[in-house]
């Protein structure tokens, strides 16, 4: 289970702060992802990378942002711009396949993010 | 639009009863078809994916392009089977759905 981590566990945040969740994996994959899960949502798309130093949006990338500057770690930054930011986040990784298809993907133990 | 529709939150069912877990998608083309599972306490993780073709756990997928589903299912539920089940439809890295999942309850 150490291929993906996520730290921390839990985190709580004051409104109008910033705060980075970090995701490290040892998987050698080029591709990884950003997820929100909701409960009776399921897990929304945040961001991904396919490859270092590219990344693009998913489909509720507003008040996130991300960085990719090592093919190990994907940190995702929850912005005082998220307006309801309380949520569990979920890291991902996978191999990066030709074209526009897509391979298994390996979770991460998730972060617990509460806004106080 | 709703991409991927499992219309069960909840399901329970005995053990040594068939199981189905429904998933409908609505997509143009041919999408990745996957299944996720998450047991208690562990991380989400892959339970099959169409293309491979393999029975896990006892579980097989059928995909049915006229109705555009790809139901789970197991002829016979164990205990041990009880978790959340999300299916997950995928068109490229751009177009990863998932389902809102539907949570599993075999009783003893």
């Amino acid at each position: 289970d150490g291929g993906i981590t996520q730290s921390p566990k839990y985190l709580f945040r004051k409104e109008g702060q910033n705060v980075t969740l970090s995701c490290e994996q040892n998987l050698n994959h080029d591709a990884m992802y950003w997820y929100r899960q909701d409960p009776g949502q399921g897990l929304r798309l945040i961001y991904y990378s396919q490859i270092v130093n590219d990344f693009q949006k998913g489909d509720i990338a507003e008040g996130y942002s991300v960085s990719r500057e090592k093919k190990e770690s994907f940190p995702l930054t929850v912005t005082s711009a998220q307006k309801n930011p309380t949520a569990f986040y979920l890291c991902a990784s996978s191999t990066r396949l030709a074209g526009f298809r897509t391979d298994t993907q390996y979770f991460g133990p998730g972060t617990r993010l509460t806004v106080l | 639009a709703q991409r991927v529709t499992q219309p069960e939150k909840l399901l329970s069912v005995f053990k040594g009863a068939p199981v189905e877990l429904k998933c409908n998608y609505s997509y143009s083309g041919s999408p990745e078809l996957f299944w996720y599972v998450q047991y208690s306490r562990q991380r989400l993780q892959l339970l099959l994916r169409h293309i491979s073709r393999e029975s896990i756990k006892g579980f097989t997928a059928d995909l049915n392009k006229g109705e555009t589903s790809f139901h789970l299912k197991k002829p016979f539920a164990q205990e041990e089977d009880s978790a959340m089940y999300y299916c997950a439809p995928q068109t490229g890295a751009n177009n990863l759905f998932f389902g809102t999942g539907t949570r599993l309850t075999v009783i003893p």
